[in-house]
């Protein structure tokens, strides 16, 4: 596609449901982040996919956090036994490979209750 | 390990003002860094980027040298207008060491008012 295409858009779940997240980057981009906006604040990292290499996981901030990327395309973030605090943008990233800058979704706005 | 440190925000003008947001960084070799932009309600956007030491970024009329004496990339505009308002992140790509991940600093307000 045109650009990092993220859904769903907006996603209102109860306390303690698992919730999944999809990102399709842009095609050929072999770099794929994920990060988190909480409102007012910065961009934290959770993870980083790199072609066929380990990811690194370590922005992940609990066991709770998961992501995968089949097929070197389209990756899930997902989060287990959502919690209050879990409610924040989360952003999906890809560049072309590892030294080129990262092109953003819109993000998804995750908001647990 | 990475980081990027930005001045904190708001920071407010007035329309044809001078601008500069001041960022510095902490990295391990010699990293690409990136200046993004979010306008309300809108998704990150870059904005410019610089790769080596001395190279000068630029678009929109804004500009970022990247100065490795300092290790700072600090945004500069000559005369901003109230499009302009936005948050604005530095970050930073790490060659070695900190993995490729983009690191990011906390963002900086600008309220351009007429």
């Amino acid at each position: 596609g045109a650009g990092v295409s993220q859904s769903p858009s907006n996603k209102v779940t109860e306390k303690g449901k698992d919730v999944e997240l999809r990102c399709d980057p842009i095609s050929g981009h072999t770099a794929l982040y994920w990060y988190r906006q909480s409102l007012g604040q910065g961009l934290e990292f959770l993870i980083y996919f790199q072609g066929n290499s380990a990811p690194d996981k370590s922005g992940l901030p609990s066991d709770r956090f998961s992501a995968e990327r089949t097929g070197g395309s389209v990756s899930t973030l997902t989060i287990q036994r959502t919690q209050q605090e879990d409610s924040a943008v989360y952003l999906c990233a890809s560049s072309l490979n590892s030294i080129t800058e990262a092109f953003f979704g819109q993000g998804t706005r995750l908001t647990v209750v | 390990g990475d980081s990027v440190t930005q001045m904190e925000g708001p920071v407010t003008l007035s329309e044809e003002a001078f601008l500069t947001i001041n960022c510095t960084y902490t990295a391990t070799g010699y990293p690409s860094l990136f200046w993004y932009v979010q306008y309300p309600g809108e998704g990150l956007q870059l904005l410019l980027k610089a790769t080596k030491a001395d190279d000068k970024g630029s678009n929109k009329g804004f500009e970022a040298t990247y100065r490795k004496e300092t290790t700072s990339f600090h945004l500069e505009k000559g005369s901003v207008q109230v499009s302009d308002s936005a948050v604005y992140f530095c970050a930073l790509r790490g060659l070695t060491g900190g993995g490729n991940k983009l690191t990011f600093g906390t963002g900086t307000q600008l309220k351009v008012e007429l």
